[in-house]
């Protein structure tokens, strides 16, 4: 069975500092991963993917995520966080022969401080 | 934003009413689904569609029927509301091979 771990429920930095919210993964065969952003009283929002080819995916907003086989990880970054970044984060997997098994992380909250 | 739409944003209602969640997407996709999310919490897959007249059950336990007659239009039914079923209802929708999924606004349904 699929699965996802977003280890911290919440993340505090400073704005203008570097951030990095975690996501480990489980799933059988090749993994396609996703990241999406939830504002307050709204759906989720896409973020990036990673389906095939390079590690590294750059996304909406300056984020970016690495994918890392060996250890089952698909980090969500951004090299200098913005107030506006504060939000829900979450990371969501399927296996690459299954469009219906869609597994989401329980959320980030990431909080940005000025 | 993507062009999938839900209404109504928020809806009060009372014990025992039915009430239909609708859910439209402009985007020709096959695939839809419905998740309910309790504020700031993680995402239950409750029903999903391959496509017109096509609907499967999801992970969570639901109350909840749906329908696919139309592929733009995916509403989701509550016989007799009640208090659980207090929750962020989103609808979603994919193309058929590997794409994200597109989400709605949600609707926040509160059942007195």
């Amino acid at each position: 069975a699929q699965s996802v771990a977003q280890p911290e429920d919440q993340v505090n930095v400073a704005e203008g500092n570097p951030l990095t919210v975690k996501c480990t993964y489980s799933v059988s065969g090749n993994p396609y991963l996703f990241w999406y952003v939830q504002y307050p009283n709204r759906g989720l929002q896409f973020l990036l993917k990673y389906i095939t080819g390079d590690n590294l995916v750059k996304g909406s907003y300056g984020f970016e995520a690495e994918f890392n086989k060996s250890q089952t990880s698909f980090h969500l970054k951004k090299p200098s966080a913005l107030v506006s970044d504060s939000a829900l984060y979450f990371c969501a997997v399927r296996p690459s022969y299954n469009n219906n098994d869609m597994r989401f992380g329980a959320g980030t909250r990431l909080t940005v401080k000025p | 934003e993507a062009d999938i739409y839900q209404t109504p944003r928020y809806l009060v209602i009372g014990t025992g009413k039915k009430i239909t969640l609708e859910c439209s997407q402009t985007m020709g996709h096959d695939k839809m689904y419905w998740y309910q999310q309790d504020p700031g919490m993680e995402l239950h897959l409750i029903h999903y569609s391959y496509g017109v007249n096509s609907t499967e059950k999801g992970d969570l336990s639901s109350e909840s029927t749906v329908s696919r007659i139309r592929t733009e239009h995916f509403p989701l039914t509550l016989e007799s509301a009640r208090p659980s079923h207090t929750s962020q209802y989103l609808c979603a929708s994919s193309e058929r091979r590997y794409n994200e999924q597109f989400f709605g606004p949600g609707t926040r349904l509160t059942v007195l």
